[in-house]
């Protein structure tokens, strides 16, 4: 099977701008999350999408929104760019929400923000 | 709320010896507990995983980590370090009924000396 795939694999935007990042999970996978990772924070859970709903989100700002197709694939968007969002975004999927699934992650999308 | 703490964010070993990477959780529930490595540039990689089965968990790539209720721990280790093993480890922790949700500690860098 493939891995999971997020597109672009890098991404430079100006402040003010917003940008979209597309995850593909591996096939059969219903659950898609999502990751941001800096040096300063580490890495901190954004949300969790499950049969195209939202069921979990972590603390960010509004400006951070995401979607899930039927498909499975998901996006997620952020507005008004800030250069604090500078970071990799990493898209995990798995195939249920049990707790204690194995989630497996793509190779990210590094964001620059100037 | 749970949480992880991984002690030492560097951590150096000589080719052949013990690799030993620590992790304390704290959790109000049972925990379900991973160890996620990640190679530069790249996304992460599941090395081993406790869903409350056997303590003693054995992963890929010889790494094993046990997990010690009384003592909140567990630790990541590997009896021969590798210079392939170069790389930075990621503690992590769910729960049951909080989804996929995985809440990761800051991370130890590994590095393997000749």
């Amino acid at each position: 099977k493939a891995g999971v795939t997020q597109t672009p694999r890098y991404l430079i935007k100006t402040r003010g701008q917003q940008v979209t990042l597309s995850c593909s999970p591996i096939s059969g996978h219903r659950s898609v999350s999502w990751y941001q990772q800096t040096p300063g924070q580490g890495l901190q859970f954004l949300f969790e999408y499950f049969s195209e709903t939202q069921r979990n989100k972590g603390n960010f700002p509004g400006r951070f929104s995401g979607r899930q197709f039927s498909n499975s694939r998901s996006e997620m968007n952020v507005s008004t760019l800030e250069l604090g969002d500078s970071a990799l975004y990493l898209c995990a999927s798995s195939s249920s929400r049990g707790g204690g699934e194995t989630q497996y992650f793509g190779p990210g999308t590094r964001l620059l923000v100037l | 709320a749970q949480s992880v703490t991984q002690l030492g964010s560097h951590v150096s070993v000589s080719e052949g010896a013990l690799v030993l990477l620590r992790c304390n959780y704290s959790s109000s529930v049972p925990p379900y507990l991973f160890w996620y490595v990640q190679y530069p540039n790249q996304g992460l990689q599941l090395l081993l995983k406790y869903t409350s089965a056997a303590t003693l968990v054995k992963g890929i790539n010889g790494f094993e980590a046990e997990f010690k209720k009384s003592e909140t721990s567990f630790h990541l280790t590997k009896p021969s370090a590798h210079m392939s093993d170069a790389a930075e480890y990621f503690c992590a922790v769910t729960r049951t009924g909080g989804g996929n949700k995985l809440t990761f500690g800051t991370g130890t860098q590994l590095k393997v000396e000749l």
